[in-house]
């Protein structure tokens, strides 16, 4: 199965900052991943696919980089309501998905 | 407008059997390469995948989970079916079903989710 590690675990960051979020494959997915944003009580968002792609909806402060096994997401200007818990997933195997450990951003 | 809604008991016994039910509006499990996951989150931790299953019938399973799930759809009901076997403590979670716009895309809409506890 492939492993999804993302870092940092938990971000504290002030309104405003540009905030990234990494993370890595076990093995190479192409550009097989997606990001999802998930606040506390609430199902995941879908914001990115195929690994920059931004979901309709989404705010241009989003954005998604990266290919093979490594992968970033960054907000360029953060904002009250993104402090969320943050998931990569990648979607390259027919014979199933994985998500990454989470990235809490948290207020500083 | 596209919807799903989980459903299904909020208590189940140990090495009892979970069945749950994912209703959805706004498409049809018939639309080609359309595809609905379950996926589920323990208290305070990660999103785990499940599984999965296609408009064309194909199906798949989380290797970890696989001998204890199945995965159905009644596409006249609009429903999809999971079964999870001989339940335990730790498969308690927020249960949650989503949809797959095509093959090759990620989760796009997700239910509300439904909370599972396994006590005895």
């Amino acid at each position: 199965d492939i492993q999804m590690t993302q870092s940092p675990s938990t971000l504290s960051a002030s309104v405003g900052d540009r905030v990234t979020i990494t993370c890595r494959a076990s093995q190479s997915i192409s550009s097989w991943l997606a990001w999802y944003q998930q606040k506390p009580g609430k199902a995941p968002k879908l914001l990115i696919y195929k690994a920059s792609s931004l979901e309709s909806g989404v705010p241009s402060r989003f954005s998604g980089s990266g290919s093979g096994t490594e992968f970033t997401l960054t907000i360029s200007s953060l904002q009250p309501d993104d402090f969320a818990t943050y998931y990569c997933q990648q979607y390259n195997s027919y014979s199933g998905e994985t998500f990454g450990q989470g990235t809490k951003v948290e207020i500083k | 407008q596209v919807t799903l809604k989980e459903s299904g008991p909020v208590l189940v016994k140990p090495t009892e059997t979970l069945t749950l039910t994912c209703t959805v509006s706004g498409f049809s499990l018939s639309n080609a390469r359309m595809g609905v996951s379950w996926i589920r989150q323990p208290p305070g931790k990660a999103l785990e995948w499940l599984a999965h299953i296609f408009s064309n019938d194909e199906k798949s399973y989380s290797t970890s989970l696989k001998s204890r799930l199945t995965i159905s759809k009644d596409t006249s009901k609009s429903q999809v079916v999971l079964t999870m076997t001989n339940m335990d403590p730790v498969d308690t979670a927020t249960y949650y079903c989503a949809r797959i716009r095509y093959h090759g895309f990620p989760f796009d809409i997700w239910g509300q989710g439904t909370m599972v506890t396994v006590s005895s």
